[in-house]
């Protein structure tokens, strides 16, 4: 049984597009988080959501929308793609102090 | 600044062949250490979660200690399955993480 799932797996499309990368997670964590990782691999927090709420938002391009429907969803729209913005988003979630819980990733290419 | 520093960056071993990988950290109020071994095309999957300085977390060959500007995550005896980029992060604030950049281990047979 998946606890934190991404779809979808693999996302390639052209610059200037806007794409949705969804996340569940059956934890019943009250956090979840988006993550970016690079090509070297470097792991970096773009937004945090505790209860539906907006808790981090990580100087990032406002080209990016994350929407928290209920605690167990959390999406993240991405408007007019840039070449940039390939790499590898990772969806979390975790409970108060415990370690996060990581999604499988959705390799996102910009073309 | 909040910062966290992995080293070594790359590290092969022989099965076998116990080591140590480092994680020196910088954070205003360290709420918890967090390590994470992530395979290769999958998301980082959690270790273990460190508090204060002097604990110690165990989970078959890898053992995890930490002090108040570093942590270790000691591997005895590896296995070739032991291989993987292994994470150190630390959590500064309630909801936010700083993450290192890793380290790749690569076991020999």
């Amino acid at each position: 049984d998946t606890a934190v799932s991404q779809t979808p797996k693999y996302l390639v499309t052209q610059m200037g597009n806007d794409k949705s990368i969804k996340c569940e997670q059956n934890l019943g964590h009250d956090t979840m988080y988006w993550y970016k990782q690079d090509s070297k691999k470097f792991l970096k927090i773009m937004f945090s959501y505790n209860n539906k709420e907006l808790i981090i938002n990580e100087t990032v391009p406002n080209r990016f929308s994350p929407k928290s429907p209920d605690k167990a969803h959390l999406n993240l729209h991405i408007n007019s793609l840039e070449l940039g913005d390939s790499a590898v988003y990772f969806c979390a979630s975790s409970q108060s102090r415990i370690g996060q819980y990581f999604g499988p990733g959705t390799r996102l290419t910009v073309t | 600044e909040d910062q966290v520093t992995q080293s070594p960056e790359a590290l092969r071993l022989q099965e076998g062949e116990s080591s140590s990988l480092n994680c020196s950290y910088t954070v205003s109020g360290l709420r918890g250490l967090f390590w994470y071994r992530q395979d290769p095309g999958k998301g980082p999957e959690f270790l273990f979660t460190l508090y204060s300085a002097g604990e110690e977390k165990e989970k078959e060959r890898l053992k995890a200690t930490l002090t108040k500007k570093e942590s270790f995550l000691h591997i005895t005896a590896p296995k070739p399955e032991d291989s993987a980029t292994y994470l150190c992060a630390v959590q500064s604030g309630t909801y936010k993480y700083i993450f290192g950049t890793g380290t790749r281990l690569k076991v020999l047979a």
